[in-house]
């Protein structure tokens, strides 16, 4: 059975600063990886989505990188802001889909 | 853009009674599934259905049935709800197939309180 891992559980950062969120898996043989940014009480919002055959994607101030040989997804956030504090999660898609616990950020002004 | 609807956003039941969560999509997808969401816990997965008429138990199915009979709507049923069932309801979509991205797409959530 598919293991997701979030590292590190909660992070707390200044404004401005650059950050990233770790994601690790156990099985390899996945579809995609992807990431959701979800704020207290509210659903799952899709972030990046990276297939299986590529390495990373961007969108916007974010980055999300793939190894899928070694299990292991990050999450990059160039020069952060206040409106970027929510729970970070990571999605693993094989038939299912299974996720890490996520990572709550807080950037503080 | 797609859009995973579900039929509430607060919802508060008794004890015993059936308790009906809807979830509809509106972009042709293949796939739904249901999940709860608990403070500590996670995401879990509740059930899965690969294509209409199809189900595929989740890691937490107990107290719990699912009914697909048209593509764009998967509800969850508790069929006699408790309190240990109070939590946040999550659907979503998912297409699938040759050439499809395999993007999963969420609904607002249910916040569901058994008393």
């Amino acid at each position: 059975k598919q293991e997701v891992t979030q590292i590190p559980a909660a992070l707390s950062v200044p404004e401005g600063e650059n950050l990233v969120l770790n994601c690790s898996f156990t099985d390899s043989a996945i579809y995609n990886l992807q990431w959701f940014r979800q704020d207290p009480g509210k659903g799952l919002t899709s972030l990046l989505l990276i297939q299986s055959s590529q390495r990373e994607q961007t969108s916007g101030r974010l980055n999300a990188s793939l190894d899928k040989s070694s299990g292991r997804s990050t999450l990059y956030i160039a020069a952060s802001q206040p409106g970027d504090s929510a729970t970070y999660l990571c999605a693993v898609n094989n038939n299912d889909m299974r996720f890490g616990a996520g990572t709550r950020l807080t950037v503080k002004p | 853009d797609v859009k995973v609807t579900q039929s509430s956003r607060y919802l508060v039941k008794r004890t015993g009674e059936k308790v009906f969560l809807e979830c509809v999509q509106d972009m042709d997808h293949e796939n739904m599934f249901w999940y709860r969401q608990d403070p500590g816990l996670g995401l879990r997965l509740i059930y899965f259905s690969y294509d209409v008429k199809m189900k595929e138990k989740g890691d937490i199915p107990e107290g719990y049935s699912v009914s697909r009979e048209k593509k764009e709507r998967f509800s969850l049923i508790l069929e006699s709800a408790s309190t240990n069932q109070t939590s946040m309801y999550l659907c979503a979509s998912r297409s699938w197939g040759q050439g499809r991205s395999y993007e999963q797409y969420f609904g607002p959530g249910t916040r569901l309180t058994v008393t």
